[in-house]
């Protein structure tokens, strides 16, 4: 596709289950991002892959979160034993280059709700 | 580390009014700044950018200036429409010592054209 694609674009879910998220990056694009969505905290980055390594994991809340990018592509961000707080609209971003002046192209996101 | 410290909404004008919208920053060294919008029921973009001091961001008869003296990246459009409802966040690479890359957020301005 063209951009940045993201799946699902809803998910609901109970609390105590595990969901997975994915991030389609745009075609070429080595570094993707993985940013949070909620309305107390504003727009939060999660994690970084740079091809299949991700550097600092630091910006992930707790360790119910992990991620994985395999191929230098797709990237599932996978919460387990999900939580109320954990509802949020979870985005996903790529780019051609990490530099500070590259720009990140946003897919539409995934809105997780936590019942 | 980096911050953004962005005018908070939500901001109501009517069409052809004046917008503009604050944003200061607190960051190591000079880097690239950016403003994104987000329409309803869409994903995050990039509006523009500016990459070194005194660079002048435009786009879609938005500006923003790059000042260093005042650590600002104010947003501007001369004559706003009812298309440019939305929310709008200014945002800066910020780069941590183990490799990551991210993007750090002002918290959004949601504005409102009303006809």
């Amino acid at each position: 596709g063209a951009g940045v694609s993201q799946s699902p674009s809803n998910k609901v879910t109970e609390k105590g289950k595990d969901v997975e998220l994915r991030c389609d990056p745009i075609s070429g694009h080595t570094a993707l991002y993985w940013y949070r969505q909620s309305l107390g905290q504003g727009l939060e980055f999660l994690i970084y892959f740079q091809g299949n390594s991700a550097p600092d994991k630091s910006g992930l809340p707790s360790d119910r979160f992990s991620a994985e990018r395999t191929g230098g592509s797709v990237s599932t961000l996978t919460i387990q034993r999900t939580q109320q707080e954990d509802s949020a609209v979870y985005l996903c971003a790529s780019s051609l280059e990490v530099a500070g002046g590259g720009e990140q192209f946003f897919g539409p996101g995934t809105r997780l709700t936590v019942l | 580390g980096n911050s953004v410290t962005q005018m908070e909404g939500p901001v109501t004008l009517s069409e052809e009014a004046f917008l503009t919208i604050n944003c200061t920053y607190t960051a190591t060294g000079y880097p690239s700044l950016f403003w994104y919008v987000q329409y309803p029921g869409e994903g995050l973009q990039l509006l523009l950018k500016a990459t070194k001091a005194d660079d002048k961001g435009s786009n879609k008869g938005f500006e923003a200036t790059y000042r260093k003296e005042t650590t600002s990246f104010h947003l501007e459009k001369g004559s706003v429409q009812v298309s440019d409802s939305a929310v709008y966040f200014c945002a800066l690479p910020t780069y941590s010592g183990a490799g990551s890359y991210q993007l750090t957020f002002g918290k959004g301005t949601k504005l409102s054209v009303i006809p």
